[in-house]
């Protein structure tokens, strides 16, 4: 299958905490990106990692890309309440215009 | 105008009808794109349009219709759905051809009920 898998499916933390999601796929990617949905709307794109990328941050995000593993991190920091939302990450294949998304983190943060 | 506009936003719709959703992006962009959500699964690529050529059609069932008249607009026909076809259908776009460009924009999706 070329569809991964995400972990945790549902992060529940306090305000100010961090969360860590992980994403992990099977296929050779072009890149892999992260994108954000609140409930019920369309996803909003957060981040882009090529492959030949190991690092990347953007604000209070933080990507991390292991190609050997196959796997990538979406670290948020000093999380809010306005932070909760499904998270997915989604992978582009190689001379393709197919973008295979994951079923996602449902994180809920606490006031 | 927001970047990618869909409508309706909720359709309720018997087995019989026949309907259209409709997606109107105002970033200037190439490519557009249906994607199906349902509950607990992947979203799942419908079709790709690139400057109104179909690009992939990943195996969707033919009461899937799409038309891309011009590289601005989308349409997705539905006919004689099914109640399992009931679902969120997003429409995206990005600005070339994704393995080049990366980056979707969507639209706030269309949820569909079929009863």
């Amino acid at each position: 299958s070329q569809q991964g898998e995400e972990d945790p499916q549902a992060l529940s933390i306090q305000e100010g905490e961090n969360a860590t999601m992980n994403c992990s796929y099977k296929t050779s990617i072009n890149n892999l990106q992260w994108y954000r949905q609140n409930s019920g709307r369309g996803l909003v794109h957060l981040i882009l990692i090529r492959s030949n990328e190991r690092e990347k941050h953007s604000g209070r995000l933080r990507v991390t890309l292991d190609t050997s593993k196959k796997s990538s991190s979406l670290l948020i920091t000093a999380s809010r309440a306005a932070d909760t939302a499904s998270y997915f990450c989604a992978r582009s294949l190689n001379n393709t215009d197919k973008l295979i998304f994951g079923t996602g983190t449902r994180l809920q943060v606490f006031p | 105008e927001t970047g990618v506009t869909q409508t309706p936003r909720h359709l309720v719709m018997g087995m019989t009808n026949k309907k259209s959703l409709k997606c109107e992006q105002h970033l200037g962009h190439n490519a557009m794109y249906w994607y199906k959500q349902s509950a607990k699964k992947p979203l799942e690529l419908m079709f790709v349009y690139s400057l109104e050529e179909r690009v992939e059609n990943n195996s969707v069932p033919s009461r899937f219709s799409p038309e891309c008249p011009n590289s601005s607009h989308l349409f997705l026909h539905l006919h004689t759905l099914q109640p399992e076809d009931s679902a969120l259908y997003l429409c995206a776009s990005s600005q070339g051809r994704l393995w080049y460009t990366g980056e979707l924009f969507f639209g706030e999706g269309s949820r569909l009920t079929v009863l």
